[in-house]
């Protein structure tokens, strides 16, 4: 159980254009899931946090004009990283929790989904 | 804010004990979590520590010492299979509970 799918995997696109990332999760309702961005060779930085049906709340120094984030359900979020530049070029993973606890408790385990490698050309 | 530091690299022999430190400061302490990534993959969750003192999952063991804003990880029985990336995390007790990365460990096990 608990499973936190992206798509997709991989995605390669010229600079300007618009790339849309997907996380779901499988088997759970996610209450909020977190974008995060990670260079090679570098720790996770968290990017947003969302919750379904309400805004993202963006961390300092995301421009939250250029990474658009929609948690339209409880088991789907999207990341789109709009006008994409080289810069951007990074690897994007998504993760979620449910604040009732998965398998109970106080504790609530982040699950994280495979990741999204972005390259813009 | 919050900020960890690790160790960047971290060297051991297959079969040996390696410990990964992991100093913090928080604005809000819910707990220190260790993660697992090997290259190109997604994080993967080792522990949990809410309360200080020793947590043992198997070959993994966590420490945390909450006065000392200091955890660590315990690998024991290393195998080839575990040389990785290792991250200390910490949970913000406000919101939605985010968690905030340290800067990670690259642990290499050699023969």
């Amino acid at each position: 159980g608990a499973v936190v799918s992206q798509h997709p995997s991989w995605v390669i696109c010229k600079s300007g254009t618009s790339v849309k990332i997907e996380c779901r999760s499988l088997d759970f309702q996610a209450t909020t899931m977190f974008w995060y961005r990670q260079f090679p060779k570098q720790s996770l930085m968290l990017m947003a946090t969302s919750n379904e049906g309400s805004k993202a709340t963006y961390e300092q120094g995301v421009e939250k004009d250029k990474f658009l984030i929609n948690h339209a359900s409880l088991t789907l979020s999207t990341l789109t990283v709009t006008s994409a530049h080289p810069e951007d070029s990074s690897f994007y993973i998504c993760s979620a929790t449910n604040r009732g606890g998965i398998s109970g408790g106080l504790y609530n385990e982040q699950f994280f989904g495979p990741g999204t490698r972005l390259t813009v050309l | 804010g919050q900020s960890l530091e690790q160790p960047s690299e971290v060297t051991a022999v297959e079969g040996a004990i390696v410990q990964i430190n992991c100093t913090y400061q928080t604005s809000g302490f819910y707990g220190l979590s260790w993660y697992q990534q090997h290259d190109g993959g997604a994080p993967t969750f080792l522990s949990y520590n809410a309360l200080d003192g020793l947590e043992e999952t198997g070959r993994f063991s966590s420490f945390l010492s909450r006065s000392d804003s200091y955890g660590y990880l315990l690998l024991q029985e290393l195998q080839m299979k575990d040389s990785a990336s290792y991250f200390c995390a910490v949970r913000d007790l406000r919101g939605y509970q985010k968690v905030t990365f340290g800067t990670g460990t690259k642990l290499q096990v050699i023969p």
